[in-house]
């Protein structure tokens, strides 16, 4: 098992391009979530989905949009970058939402600055 | 609302001693999950423990044990036997575990640990 995989590791964007954070899960969980980390702080929600097909907004959606069409792919869309953006991205997946031995695991992370 | 506290944005340990980290939480659902993860320099989330808001006992995984006192809202956690190892940010973080939250983690903004020899 690779457990959840992200790519980029790294990026640079200018100011007002785009791009796509892949994510990708090979546990066959249910739950995907995207975080990010500003320096010093702890994560925050940007989205997240209970299953493909189905996502929902959480605590810090501007900016972004996400996708879920298969069980294992979870893509975060970054549209007209801004240096607010310049952040850690973690993607993160869990079986279920509930209960002991189903905790969050994370992926390595994004690193992504906005000049 | 649910939220998550960490007062100590920095702690030092003596190697071979014991700490704790601190947080307190907040929400109004009766059935939530608490976690500490650990984040060393190198920037990757390991999971660290778990405590249901049910569960009887405080929970322990090898060196680590959670703290758990509901009434006071509070998920410390403790390491025993402190290694240069130990250094790391951990950040605690709350699971509302009803269908309608979608299993999300709410955290803390973590606690720097520094082991020293």
């Amino acid at each position: 098992n690779a457990g959840v995989t992200q790519t980029p590791k790294f990026r640079i964007l200018k100011i007002g391009q785009s791009m796509t954070l892949q994510c990708t899960q090979d546990m066959n969980h249910n739950y995907m979530y995207w975080y990010r980390q500003d320096p010093g702080m702890g994560l925050k929600l940007i989205y997240y989905s209970v299953g493909a097909g189905i996502t929902d907004k959480g605590e810090v959606p501007n900016g972004y949009n996400v996708s879920r069409s298969t069980t294992e792919d979870f893509p975060l869309r970054l549209e007209l970058a801004a240096p607010s953006q310049t952040s850690v991205y973690f993607c993160a997946s869990s079986y279920l939402l509930a209960g002991r031995n189903n905790e969050q695991f994370f992926g390595p992370g994004t690193r992504l600055t906005v000049l | 609302a649910q939220k998550i506290t960490q007062t100590q944005p920095g702690m030092f340990v003596q190697e071979k001693e014991a700490v704790t980290l601190d947080c307190t939480y907040d929400t109004s659902d009766p059935s939530y999950g608490l976690f500490w993860y650990k984040q060393p320099s190198s920037g990757e989330m390991i999971f660290l423990i778990y405590q249901g808001s049910y569960d009887q006992q405080n929970a322990t995984e090898g060196r680590y044990s959670l703290n758990f006192q509901k009434a006071r809202k509070s998920a410390n956690l403790v390491i025993s036997a402190s290694q240069l190892g130990d250094s790391a940010m951990y950040f605690c973080a709350m699971r509302e575990e009803n269908y309608n939250q979608g299993g999300k983690l709410i955290f803390g903004q973590g606690t720097e640990l520094s082991v020293k020899p």
